[in-house]
């Protein structure tokens, strides 16, 4: 497809699981960002890539949470040991480089 | 970051120019300034950005202060499918810091737009 891809839409976890959320970027773009959207609130950045290389893993919220770009394409954001407070949309975006970020619809995560 | 002031909400009518207004006082001299919209249970949607000079694109224009500490997303006609929360969004891509090329989201202004 031509924009970005994320998958799930929707995933429900009982607390305690471990989940993954995929990020299929634009093709060709360097550069990928994950942020975190509670219900009613602007999105939080969450983690930056370029390429492959995570620049900028400032905003993940604890050490549950871990995301990687092995091949500076796809990204995967992995929560560990989810609790009620990661429940939330995941938006990940990719940037060809003119200033303009494209987002995905992005992953509900609910957790139970 | 530099932060960016918005309305919580603003209201207008179907067919009329809608002006959302943004204060950043704080501003940089490389701080772009950045609008971002987000419609209901969607990703954000670029929308518009300039430096200092005004700008327009098909879908808004913006407005930039003399002296950058505040601008104005100007769409010129509104329609139903303009109703999103508007995000006034500085970006710094001036700086050696590749992280600091990251979009910092306030909480926007929710615009209404009446049939």
């Amino acid at each position: 497809g031509a924009g970005v891809s994320q998958s799930p839409r929707y995933k429900v976890a009982k607390r305690g699981q471990d989940v993954a959320l995929r990020c299929d970027p634009i093709s060709g773009h360097v550069s990928l960002f994950w942020y975190q959207q509670a219900l009613g609130q602007g999105p939080e950045f969450l983690t930056y890539f370029q390429n492959e290389a995570q620049l900028d893993k400032s905003g993940l919220p604890s050490d549950r949470f871990f995301a990687e770009r092995p091949e500076g394409s796809v990204s995967t954001l992995k929560i560990q040991r989810t609790q009620q407070e990661d429940s939330a949309v995941y938006l990940c975006a990719s940037d060809a480089g003119t200033g303009e970020l494209f987002f995905g619809e992005g992953s509900r995560l609910t957790v139970l | 970051d530099a932060k960016t002031t918005q309305p919580n909400s603003m209201e207008s009518n179907e067919e009329e120019p809608v002006h959302l207004p943004c204060n950043h006082s704080t501003i940089s001299g490389t701080d772009y300034i950045h609008w971002y919209r987000q419609l209901p249970s969607q990703g954000p949607e670029y929308v518009i950005h300039g430096l200092t000079s005004n700008v327009n694109n098909r879908m808004a224009s913006l407005a930039i202060a003399e002296d950058r500490k505040s601008s104005t997303l100007i769409l010129h006609r509104a329609t139903l499918r303009d109703a999103a929360v508007y995000y006034c969004i500085l970006r710094d891509v001036g700086g050696g810091d590749q992280g600091a090329q990251k979009l910092v989201f306030g909480q926007g202004t929710r615009l209404t737009i009446n049939p």
